[in-house]
């Protein structure tokens, strides 16, 4: 159980246009879900926190509207990377956990490879 | 604030040798849960454990265990009879209930077992 699917794996895409990562709880619903992104050899930082129903909040630093979020279910959030340019190359990846459970158990999608050119 | 700090960037073992991953944590909340991620080369994030603050118990599962120490602030994870198959990158994070629940991470450890 827990399963989190992250859609697609790997994209590229030219400078200027847009993306649209997918995660999806596939077992369990989630009111909140979690954005994070990790460059190259580097950890994880937590770009967004993705709320259903509500507008998602973002850390310091993140750009709202270059990173779109909307979770408009108990199942599905989507990170929308507008206007992308090389800079936005990155692996993203999202996570929840099962509602009501707040901390017991974070489950991770399989992460995109984001690529502008 | 929370920080997790992973002090060792990358350890190299020859295999059967045990390997212990640091892990040092500061928190200002009485109430946290940490955990451990293994990252192989694929990039998705695999749980090994989570723990709570209120439980300073000792963990081992199969040939791993983990040693949370609340009066230093570590919860060091120690790998026995490493394998091959266990190089990746570690992650240890750090998550307080009242924050909404979101992880930090600390930078990882990048562990390279060689046959």
């Amino acid at each position: 159980g827990a399963v989190v699917s992250q859609h697609p794996s790997r994209v590229i895409c030219k400078s200027g246009t847009s993306v649209k990562i997918e995660c999806r709880s596939l077992d369990f619903q989630a009111t909140t879900m979690f954005w994070y992104r990790q460059f190259p050899k580097k950890s994880l930082m937590l770009m967004a926190t993705s709320n259903e129903g509500s507008k998602a909040t973002y850390e310091q630093g993140v750009e709202k509207d270059k990173f779109l979020i909307n979770h408009a279910s108990l199942t599905l959030s989507t990170l929308t990377v507008t206007s992308a340019h090389p800079e936005d190359s990155s692996f993203y990846i999202c996570s929840a956990s099962p509602h009501g459970q707040g901390n017991y158990g974070y489950t991770f999608g399989s992460g995109t490879r984001l690529t502008v050119v | 604030a929370q920080k997790v700090t992973q002090a060792q960037t990358e350890i190299s073992v020859v295999e059967k040798e045990d390997v212990t991953l640091d892990c040092v944590y500061e928190t200002r909340d009485t109430t946290y849960y940490l955990f451990w991620y293994k990252q192989p080369p694929s990039g998705e994030l695999v749980f090994l454990i989570r723990r709570n603050s209120f439980d300073e118990q000792n963990e081992i599962s199969g040939r791993y265990s983990w040693n949370f120490q609340k009066s230093t602030s570590s919860f060091n994870f120690t790998i026995t009879a490493s394998q091959v198959v266990d190089s990746a990158v570690y992650f240890c994070a750090l998550s307080e209930a009242e924050y909404g629940n979101k992880l930090v991470f600390g930078a990882g450890t990048i562990l390279r077992v060689k046959s």
